[in-house]
């Protein structure tokens, strides 16, 4: 079955830049996304379709891909910011389901 | 505002039922695919299931394929998730998703999340 591979954690001090990175094979022909979800929360769309910012996210959150890996940067991360990470795809193989990586624990401190 | 209400979790026995609803308001449910996320406690996000806007094509994961069904009731603007077969495995928060675009036939990604209900499968 697809895979999306993320770190499982990131640290980063308060106002340095933080880079969260997710690798799977189908990410040239499939868009990556990126999801935040602070502790007891849903949660939340940051980056669609590799690189566009949802209106209310802010601007410090940009992604990019390139071949098989998509990257979430976070520009001067905030104490804030700190929460779990997870980008998702779907499979390119013709069973249309949705995969998530196996998220990403960021420490701001 | 755009709103999705999980409701329907709680304890069942290990291969017990369960139905999940989700009330939706404040777009145009019957234009848009659903999903179900489901997260086990401490665990990460894993897609459970998709449903096309016209209830006309749905999508599972290998883990619920066989157990699970998904349905929908565009004239009560509410989504379901049957769960037969439930194991220890099912336990988690159960998340409903509106699909990214509207009127699409497979599963994108999603921008809205309801707030979840917990299921338990525990004897």
């Amino acid at each position: 079955s697809y895979e999306l591979t993320q770190p499982p954690s990131v640290s980063v001090s308060p106002g340095q830049t933080a880079r969260i990175t997710c690798s799977g094979d189908a990410l040239p022909k499939k868009y990556a996304y990126w999801y935040q979800q602070k502790s007891g929360q849903a949660p939340v769309l940051v980056i669609y379709e590799d690189s566009k910012r949802p209106s209310g996210i802010p601007e410090r959150f940009s992604g990019s891909s390139s071949g098989t890996m998509a990257t979430l940067t976070i520009s001067g991360a905030q104490v804030e910011d700190e929460a779990d990470y997870y980008c998702y795809s779907t499979d390119s193989s013709g069973n249309h389901r949705g995969v998530f990586g196996g998220g990403t624990k960021l420490t701001v401190l | 505002q755009v709103q999705l209400v999980e409701s329907g979790g709680g304890v069942v026995q290990p291969g017990g039922s369960l139905r999940l609803s989700c009330a939706a308001s404040g777009f145009t449910f019957s234009s848009y695919g659903m999903h179900w996320v489901r997260q086990a406690p401490g665990k990460g996000l894993e897609w459970v299931a998709f449903i096309r806007y016209d209830g006309s094509n749905k999508y599972y994961a290998d883990s619920v394929k066989g157990r699970f069904t998904i349905s929908r009731d565009n004239s009560k603007n509410t989504l379901y998730l049957q769960m037969n077969s439930l194991r220890a495995e099912d336990t988690a928060v159960y998340y409903c998703a509106k699909d990214l675009r509207a009127v699409a036939g497979t599963p994108d990604a999603f921008d809205i999340w309801g707030q979840g209900t917990m299921v338990t499968v525990s004897s």
